[in-house]
């Protein structure tokens, strides 16, 4: 079975620069989170869809972020204007039932 | 409300055995381990799901006290592959996770 598979695996910008991940869950898994993490510290719940519906996005900072889930299946991050604050691993997770499958991750770098 | 995991830090022998605390101030559903190598995303290890219900996965078990709202990891015997950083996640519904600090473990020959 494919894992959750993400793209690109690294990102170097400028800030105030705009920028995009993508994400392709496990076939079949009907949730999908986003998750920033910062160097030295747990994952953070971004967004969380149940097939192409938001289920929570309360710490989506939307003024800067946004993300959707078109045909439920695949899923962008995308960040405009970036900050030096976004410097993170961006990991993307789906799940089934009750445990999340973590992508590899793409390290975003804001200069 | 974000769990607290102690210790921060942890190093062993090889054989030698560790536990890490996750504490939640909320009440919980369910608890969920992960464990992260440097440059790797996490990989799921157990869920607990009902209170003092204990898991375990080769030599490495949990439990969870539904009523204190707290989880233990027990890592017995320790590899060198159980090496990395150990998160916690706490649920309070609908599969949302919160993830603790992490607690880092470095099992050395």
């Amino acid at each position: 079975e494919a894992g959750v598979a993400q793209s690109p695996r690294y990102k170097i910008i400028e800030k105030r620069q705009s920028v995009a991940f993508w994400c392709n869950p496990i076939s079949g898994h009907a949730t999908l989170y986003w998750y920033q993490q910062i160097l030295g510290q747990g994952p953070k719940l971004l967004i969380q869809f149940q097939n192409n519906g938001v289920v929570d996005d309360s710490q989506l900072p939307k003024d800067r972020f946004s993300a959707e889930r078109l045909k439920g299946v695949d899923s962008t991050l995308k960040i405009q204007p970036a900050k030096l604050e976004d410097s993170a691993v961006y990991l993307c997770a789906s799940s089934q039932a009750l445990e999340q499958f973590f992508g590899p991750g793409t390290r975003l770098t804001v200069l | 409300q974000q769990p607290v995991q102690s210790p921060q830090a942890v190093i062993l022998r090889e054989g030698e055995d560790a536990v890490i605390n996750c504490s939640s101030s909320k009440a919980l559903y369910s608890v969920h381990w992960y464990r992260q190598k440097h440059g790797e995303a996490p990989v799921f290890l157990m869920i607990l799901l009902k209170g003092g219900e204990q898991k375990g996965h080769e030599k490495i078990s949990a439990s969870f006290n539904e009523k204190k709202q707290q989880s233990s990891l027990y890592l017995t015997a320790s590899q060198l592959s159980y090496s990395g950083t150990y998160f916690c996640g706490t649920e309070g519904g609908y599969n949302k996770l919160i993830f603790g600090a992490g607690t880092r473990l470095a099992v050395h020959p």
